[in-house]
């Protein structure tokens, strides 16, 4: 079985401040990798994704995600935010199992941006 | 706009009555996936149709079930409604493959009351 963990609830930043949102997952087997973005009352948004590769991988908005297999996380960061950051931030991975694909996503991490 | 589409946006239902939802799915995909998002957690995968075939599915009772037409379009439908059932349900469609990408509609609020 895969899963996700998303080891902060929220993170409060200041505009322009750095973030990294962190993201740890379990598999016993290969995935796939990738983080979505919602903002209120929409669907999800992919950000960035994970399929092999260099480990670094880089996204829309300025985001970019550092795959690290021995420590099986798969980080957030990005330099700078402004204020339409806001949003909440998930992590996901794909198995390939049986025919079918199956995304498992994280708790989710409420990224807000402080003024 | 990831060009998939789902109706209604919003649903009030009643404890004990049956739901459908609707999804349309992007232009060329096969797949459709269902999700449901109960308020404060991530999505949690109900069921995967490819080719109008059920082919995989997450922890959710049989009172949950659904349906892919021809054109790749799709139904979640949903007996018995419970209060825990209120939930955004997300509708993901992706190409047939392993590395396609999934894209999701802006799913549908369903309340129980």
């Amino acid at each position: 079985a895969q899963s996700v963990t998303q080891l902060d609830s929220q993170v409060p930043v200041f505009e322009e401040a750095p973030v990294e949102l962190r993201c740890n997952y379990s598999s016993s087997v290969s995935v796939y990798l990738f983080w979505y973005v919602q903002y209120p009352n929409q669907g999800l948004q992919l950000l960035l994704k994970y399929l092999s590769g260099s480990t670094l991988v880089k996204g829309i908005n300025g985001f970019e995600a550092e795959f690290n297999k021995s420590q099986t996380s798969f980080h957030l960061r990005k330099p700078s935010v402004h204020i339409s950051d806001t949003a909440e931030y998930f992590c996901a991975v794909t198995l390939h199992s049986g025919g079918y694909q199956k995304v498992t996503f994280g708790i989710g991490t409420k990224l807000q941006v402080i003024p | 706009e990831t060009g998939v589409t789902q109706s209604p946006t919003h649903l009030i239902k009643t404890r004990g009555q049956q739901v459908t939802l609707r999804c349309s799915s992007q232009s060329g995909h096969n797949t459709v996936s269902w999700y449901q998002q109960a308020l404060g957690q991530g999505p949690q995968f109900i069921f995967q149709y490819y080719r109008e075939e059920e082919n995989g599915r997450g922890n959710f009772p049989p009172r949950f079930s659904g349906l892919q037409f021809p054109n790749y379009s799709s139904e979640l439908n949903v007996n018995a409604l419970e209060l825990d059932d209120s939930a955004l349900y997300l509708c993901a469609s992706s190409a047939e493959g392993k590395n396609t990408e999934a894209f999701f509609g802006q799913g549908t609020r369903l309340t129980v009351v």
